[in-house]
């Protein structure tokens, strides 16, 4: 079956640690995003690709790193520097980065801190 | 910026139609979307419709979109225990020619027996 991964489900992080929360899908999907959700709030966007080797910042990228050195991948690392990261992480792909391609998403990683 | 607003709690009983109500600021918004999230879960994709479009109705989901307003909304027929879940609605139009979607806070629809 066609999907996102997302691993783990739930992760913990100690003071001053990075952590890497990782992304796979088997869609053929050329674009890929990562959301993070606080409770009673919507989404908002932390980072998103287009195509390999290529990433732009979203609105919230402050504390957060990524890359995408393959199609199917996407890990979002919560770096030291993110100093409120408890939260539930959302990845997303579409077909292709444009308007009328829908976003298809995991079923998130739950991160807090220890 | 744009915004998505959403009402944040609606209850209603098994087997009554439920309706979600959603508005926007983007004038040039194309696409329009509903996502259902249940607990612990990720977002699935329930419906979308084309701002050409007035209605677009799909088994149970019915979506109305009246642009002059800026208003979307989101009826679901004979409502079941198993629609409980939060319903997000988002945008993405033109100016955002890699589709970047706004999201609202989401609605908690609460289903009762």
């Amino acid at each position: 079956d066609g999907g996102i991964t997302q691993s783990p489900k739930y992760l913990f992080r100690k003071e001053g640690q990075n952590v890497t929360l990782s992304c796979e899908q088997n869609l053929n999907h050329d674009a890929m995003y990562w959301y993070r959700q606080d409770p009673g709030q919507g989404l908002r966007l932390i980072y998103y690709s287009q195509i390999v080797n290529d990433f732009q910042k979203g609105d919230i990228a402050e504390g957060y790193s990524v890359s995408r050195e393959k199609k199917e991948s996407f890990p979002l690392t919560v770096t030291s520097a993110q100093k409120n990261p408890t939260a539930f992480y959302l990845c997303a792909s579409s077909a292709a980065g444009g308007y009328n391609q829908p976003q298809h998403f995991g079923d998130g990683t739950r991160l807090s801190i220890l | 910026g744009e915004d998505v607003e959403q009402s944040l709690f609606l209850s209603v009983r098994e087997g009554d139609s439920s309706v979600i109500n959603c508005t926007y600021t983007d004038s040039s918004s194309t696409y329009l979307y509903w996502y259902k999230q249940e607990p612990g879960a990720g977002l699935q994709l329930l419906t979308y419709i084309f701002s050409n479009m007035d209605m677009k109705q799909d088994q149970r989901l019915t979506v109305l979109l009246n642009k002059k307003d800026k208003h979307l909304s989101l009826r679901i027929a004979d409502t079941q225990t198993g629609d409980s879940a939060i319903y997000f609605c988002a945008e993405t139009g033109v100016t955002d020619s890699w589709g970047k979607l706004q999201f609202g806070a989401g609605t908690q629809v609460v289903v009762t027996p």
